[in-house]
């Protein structure tokens, strides 16, 4: 039972353009939501989070949307570089603030052309 | 400033055998989470570690098991491998078990034949 899905396995966008990937989600007790990028022989780096109470959060570049009828978040980059190229996950958590029990999606591989 | 460490970075067991891998967290960190990452696959929460006790665990046998440390860095044990235990097992620390985002080492990659 997958409680949280990417369903796009891979996303090719070109520099400069904005860059969607979509998470969704079936477990309504998560409460806080994250993304990590991951590059190859690398462990996952943090990117950003949002809180159930909120909708919209923004770091620079990236802003992650959440909607929770529809049990769905969306992380947005723009502009997209080169250098944004990795595996991104989605993961999701139900117990506040105690992120070490993370549920996370399969991953989308984002490619960004020059 | 040290990150995650962990070690071995790579290993290659037969089936039956057992596995330690080790695990140093992010210096001023006390909360230790383990995962495994099977290939094509997003990381699956295995056990959490806090003041040397388990206290959350994911759906994973009882061969898996673990230890924390005085100070804080773990172990995870895997005994009686099978060839689905093939993964890339990684390792991630907190500042504490209520707050903050995860911190993750590169992972150990476990090949079981």
């Amino acid at each position: 039972d997958q409680q949280v899905k990417q369903n796009s396995p891979s996303l090719s966008v070109q520099e400069g353009r904005i860059s969607i990937l979509n998470c969704d989600y079936t477990n309504s007790m998560f409460d806080y939501f994250l993304w990590y990028k991951k590059y190859p022989a690398e462990g996952p780096t943090f990117l950003i989070s949002i809180s159930s109470i909120k909708d919209k959060n923004e770091d620079g570049r990236f802003t992650v949307f959440l909607n929770k009828s529809a049990k769905h978040l969306s992380l947005h980059i723009v502009p997209s570089q080169p250098g944004d190229s990795a595996v991104y996950f989605c993961a999701a958590s139900s117990s506040s603030g105690n992120t070490g029990k993370l549920i996370f999606g399969q991953g989308t591989t984002l490619q960004v052309k020059p | 400033d040290a990150g995650v460490t962990q070690s071995p970075t790579h290993l290659i067991k037969t089936r039956g055998q057992q596995v330690t891998l080790r695990c140093s967290p992010k210096s001023g960190h006390d909360t230790v989470s383990w995962y495994q990452q099977a290939l094509g696959q997003g990381p699956q929460f295995i056990f959490q570690y806090y003041e040397e006790e388990e206290r959350q665990r994911g759906n994973f046998p009882d061969r898996f098991s673990g230890h924390q440390f005085p100070n804080y860095s773990s172990e995870l044990n895997v005994n009686a491998l099978l060839l689905g235990d093939s993964a890339l097992y990684l390792c991630a620390s907190s500042p504490s078990i209520n707050t903050g985002e995860l911190f993750f080492g590169e992972g150990s990659r476990l090949t079981v034949l």
